[in-house]
């Protein structure tokens, strides 16, 4: 298996700009969650989705975030409008049950 | 919610030495602790875990062992190498099915 698969691997864009983060998990994981990490607060869960559905967005920043899944193959991640705040690497991970395997991030530069 | 403290933040051992990170988490009720493996530019890599009802799990050079009555759990890796340096994550998942708390990161280099 390819793994998990995020686009693009790099984003640098300006302040106010719409940012929209892609992620395809693993074949037969029923899981996926969007996390952060910077230096200042680690690893931060954003949101988790169960067989497509959002179990839990209590780690969603603000009303700028908004996550969707709209089949088992496929994720998205937006941010409208970006802040510089928002830079960091976003991951992606999937899960058939407790395990859970990351894709490689996206790195989010908001100048 | 949950609760991770990891120590130590940074760990610098010889070739060869063994590496022991610890772990403590807040919720009794947590019942999976992975434990990650980051090398830069890279994502998070699953290396071991153990659940709620196994004391001690070995693979090869890495063991994690569980102490359900105080709460903590440790990742130790013996016979050290060069490729083992890299970010280190420990992580509990407590009632909330799925959630993972991960610890703030230790940071071991191994020095050939």
């Amino acid at each position: 298996d390819a793994g998990v698969i995020q686009s693009p691997r790099h984003e640098v864009t300006e302040m106010g700009q719409e940012v929209t983060l892609r992620c395809k998990p693993i074949s037969g994981h029923n899981s996926l969650f969007w996390y952060r990490q910077t230096m200042m607060r680690g690893l931060e869960l954003l949101i988790y989705f169960n067989n497509n559905v959002p179990i839990d967005d209590s780690g969603m920043p603000e009303d700028r975030f908004s996550a969707k899944m709209p089949n088992a193959s496929f994720s998205t991640l937006k941010i409208q409008p970006s802040e510089p705040r928002d830079s960091a690497v976003y991951f992606c991970a999937s899960s058939p049950g407790f395990e859970q395997y990351f894709g490689p991030g996206t790195r989010l530069t908001v100048t | 919610g949950e609760n991770v403290e990891q120590h130590p933040s940074t760990l610098s051992v010889q070739e060869g030495d063994s590496a022991v990170i610890k772990c403590t988490y807040s919720d009794s009720a947590s019942n999976y602790f992975p434990w990650y493996k980051q090398e830069l530019g890279k994502g998070p890599q699953l290396i071991i875990d153990i659940r709620s009802n196994v004391g001690e799990k070995k693979d090869q050079r890495i063991a994690v062992t569980l102490n359900k009555t105080a709460k903590h759990f440790s990742l130790h890796i013996t016979e050290t190498q060069p490729e083992d340096s890299a970010v280190y994550f420990c992580a509990a998942m407590g009632t909330s099915y799925g959630k993972l708390t991960f610890g703030q990161g230790t940071i071991l280099t191994v020095h050939p």
